[in-house]
């Protein structure tokens, strides 16, 4: 099946970037996504790109992907308390494989 | 709200119960999808549907998991003889159907199962 990895705690303070990284190793998927969970809650759709694109840009949120490298990232400027949850990272056809989530923290 | 909604959001359950959950997808979706989180886990597939049809199953889904959508609106997902090994969140997703499988899911809050 298909791998995603990320890493897993991410720290920053409050008004910088945060980036978050993720891999995977199947190729055919269309779409690239990013979700967002807060404590007890369900996934938020943060943003996507298509698979033929390198760059989405979204307000605040980032996506680069790399194909080549298999490689996904995803920066928040201006970070806020309020970004802190934990990041997914999903890709896939019918069914999206998720990776295990980067827990990010903002401190003040 | 027009969201995916799942019920109830909290079931805590003996061992050897069953339990059904329930979930609505947004209206105009016609794939439903089922997934399960354990902590610290993301989200792993477990069955999806267009319309009623059920189209895949994890290999996740043992034989005493079972899964419905009879009118290709809402769906249920069933768990027989509970065991502590269940208990876990279980999120329900929708999506539009269409050409290729492009297309966002979009969660419900999710229905968290303990096991006692």
């Amino acid at each position: 099946g298909e791998d995603v990895e990320q890493s897993l705690f991410l720290s920053v303070r409050e008004g910088d970037s945060s980036v978050i990284n993720c891999t995977y190793t199947d190729s055919s998927s269309t779409y690239l996504y990013w979700y967002k969970q807060e404590p007890g809650a369900g996934l938020q759709l943060l943003t996507y790109i298509f698979s033929n694109m390198d760059m989405k840009q979204d307000q605040r949120l980032t996506v680069l992907l790399n194909k080549k490298d298999k490689h996904l990232s995803l920066r928040i400027a201006d970070t806020q308390t309020g970004d802190s949850a934990i990041y997914f990272c999903a890709v896939g056809g019918y069914a999206l494989n998720f990776g295990k989530g980067t827990s990010l923290l903002v401190t003040p | 709200d027009t969201g995916v909604s799942q019920d109830p959001r909290h079931k805590i359950t003996k061992r050897g119960q069953n339990v059904t959950f329930r979930c609505d997808p947004i209206s105009e979706h016609n794939r439903l999808y089922w997934y399960r989180q354990t902590l610290g886990q993301g989200p792993e597939f477990l069955t999806y549907f267009q319309n009623e049809a059920q189209l895949e199953k994890s290999r996740l889904l043992s034989d005493r998991f079972s899964a419905e959508r009879p009118k290709g609106s809402f769906s249920t997902l069933e768990i027989q003889r509970t065991e502590q090994g269940d208990s876990a969140m279980y999120l329900c997703a929708s999506r539009t159907g269409g050409q290729g499988e492009s297309g966002t899911q979009y969660f419900g809050p999710g229905t968290r199962l303990t096991v006692l």
